[in-house]
């Protein structure tokens, strides 16, 4: 079964400073994309991040970058220079089928991020 | 271009009663998910339509029910309510081609008492 696991129920990080999450799946698929969400205490969950599997480099947007490694099925999110903002939950997420034409996410139960000034 | 937007935002409901929502995806977008979030399950794939057919199905009981019209709008419904459906509902548009690609809107939460 294809799942997504979140190791850190919660973590904090002193404005400015760096912070890694953790997400590790599992899939018998060999290209898939990855997704990083953040849902802030407005709900709204907004698309933070993406790596195709088959692209060796990592992803990066401005100060979130990933770690994407394939064989250990690891795909861990950097936030650099932490800003309050940034406050929220954040879920690993895919798609069970490449190409994705069964419009479902997997998610992993999130990692609840504070941001401490 | 307009995010995704959902309406009502917040509903609250008594056991036995049912229950629509609806979900207008960002204008060109012919793919809409629909997820339930609960702090117990987390996120769960209810159902996604496209082009008016419904594509996929989580593993919800009948009582949960869908449709999408002729201009992507979708709705979701719940019949006979029970406390558990509680929850706060999600749905997501997705560009033809790529729903794996999901813009959600800022959700409805359903209290049932």
């Amino acid at each position: 079964a294809q799942t997504v696991t979140q190791s850190q129920p919660e973590m904090s990080v002193q404005e400015a400073e760096t912070v890694t999450l953790s997400c590790t799946y599992d899939t018998s698929e060999s290209n898939y994309y990855l997704f990083w969400y953040k849902q802030p205490p407005s709900r709204q969950m907004i698309l933070v991040i993406r790596q195709e599997a088959y692209k060796q480099q990592n992803a990066t947007e401005n100060r979130f970058s990933v770690n994407f490694q394939k064989a250990a099925k690891s795909f861990s999110l950097k936030i650099s220079d932490s800003q309050l903002g940034d406050t929220a939950m954040y879920f690993c997420a895919f798609p069970p089928y490449y190409g994705g034409s069964q419009g479902n996410l997997i998610f992993g139960k999130g990692t609840k991020l504070s941001v401490k000034p | 271009k307009a995010g995704v937007t959902q309406t009502p935002r917040y509903l609250i409901k008594t056991r036995g009663q049912q229950v629509t929502l609806s979900c207008s995806p960002i204008s060109g977008h012919r793919s809409v998910s629909w997820y339930q979030q609960t702090p117990g399950q987390g996120l769960q794939f209810l159902f996604e339509y496209f082009s008016e057919t419904q594509r996929n199905k989580g593993n919800f009981p009948g009582r949960f029910s869908g449709r999408q019209f002729s201009n992507s709008r979708s709705e979701m419904n719940v019949s006979t309510l029970e406390l558990g459906d509680s929850a706060l509902y999600l749905c997501a548009s997705s560009p033809s081609g790529r729903s794996y690609e999901q813009y959600f809107g800022p959700g409805t939460r359903l209290t049932v008492t």
